[in-house]
């Protein structure tokens, strides 16, 4: 089946620092989604990217489709310590019936103070 | 707005007990998606829907059971409870259609023992 791959699965950056991820996948996408998951909650939705290159920013947040529809990374600028999070990227293949979201496993983020 | 809500929020169960998690949301959302979250493993897709009366399998469906009867609903059943069905869930829904993005509740911690 699909999968997406991000890696490493946890990442330890000091506060005030920028922060890329990334997540890659065999298959092509036509929606890229980012989400963070905060403990004990559920995942909420960062960034939707919806064409091939296309590049969007929310606040410090900015993500981009990949222009082989088979990647997109997203920045965090200027980190602060409410960033520490689960970071899970997810990609939409299909619509219609058969559509359904493939998520990454997700990389965990610490931020030092 | 009440978004996507999970019910119950936590439940411990002896093996071999049933039980239903029901999922409800208000958006009149097409798709709705049921998830498991373990560490290490992001998030999987046990069984998904894309309207009332319709449900499908997802990557992990094995040991589960799902219901549309309504719109709102989708319920999620395990008909004879397994240690390894300790997880948190995670109900999910979008609309139809190409742009769009997956809204999720905030989990149900599921403990068997």
């Amino acid at each position: 089946g699909q999968q997406l791959n991000q890696s490493p699965q946890s990442m330890f950056i000091q506060e005030g620092e920028d922060v890329s991820m990334n997540c890659t996948s065999s298959s092509i996408f036509n929606t890229w989604l980012w989400y963070k998951q905060d403990p004990g909650e559920g995942p909420v939705l960062l960034i939707a990217l919806y064409k091939a290159g296309e590049l969007t920013s929310n606040g410090r947040l900015t993500a981009q489709f990949g222009i082989t529809r088979k990647d997109s990374f997203l920045n965090i600028s200027a980190s602060i310590p409410s960033d520490v999070g689960i970071y899970f990227c997810a990609g939409r293949s299909l619509t219609g019936a058969n559509s359904k979201l493939t998520f990454g496993k997700g990389i965990t983020l610490s931020v030092r103070p | 707005n009440a978004g996507v809500t999970q019910t119950p929020k936590f439940r411990v169960l002896k093996t071999g007990q049933s039980m239903t998690l029901l999922c409800a949301q208000d958006m009149n959302h097409e798709y709705m998606y049921w998830y498991r979250q373990d560490p290490g493993m992001g998030l999987r897709l046990i069984h998904y829907s894309v309207g009332e009366g319709t449900t499908a399998k997802g990557e992990v469906p094995d040991g589960y059971n799902v219901s549309r009867l309504k719109k709102q609903n989708f319920l999620l059943g395990l008909e004879s409870a397994a240690p390894s069905q300790t997880s948190v869930y995670f109900c999910a829904s979008t609309r139809n259609g190409p742009n769009t993005e997956a809204f999720f509740g905030q989990g149900t911690r599921l403990t068997v023992v």
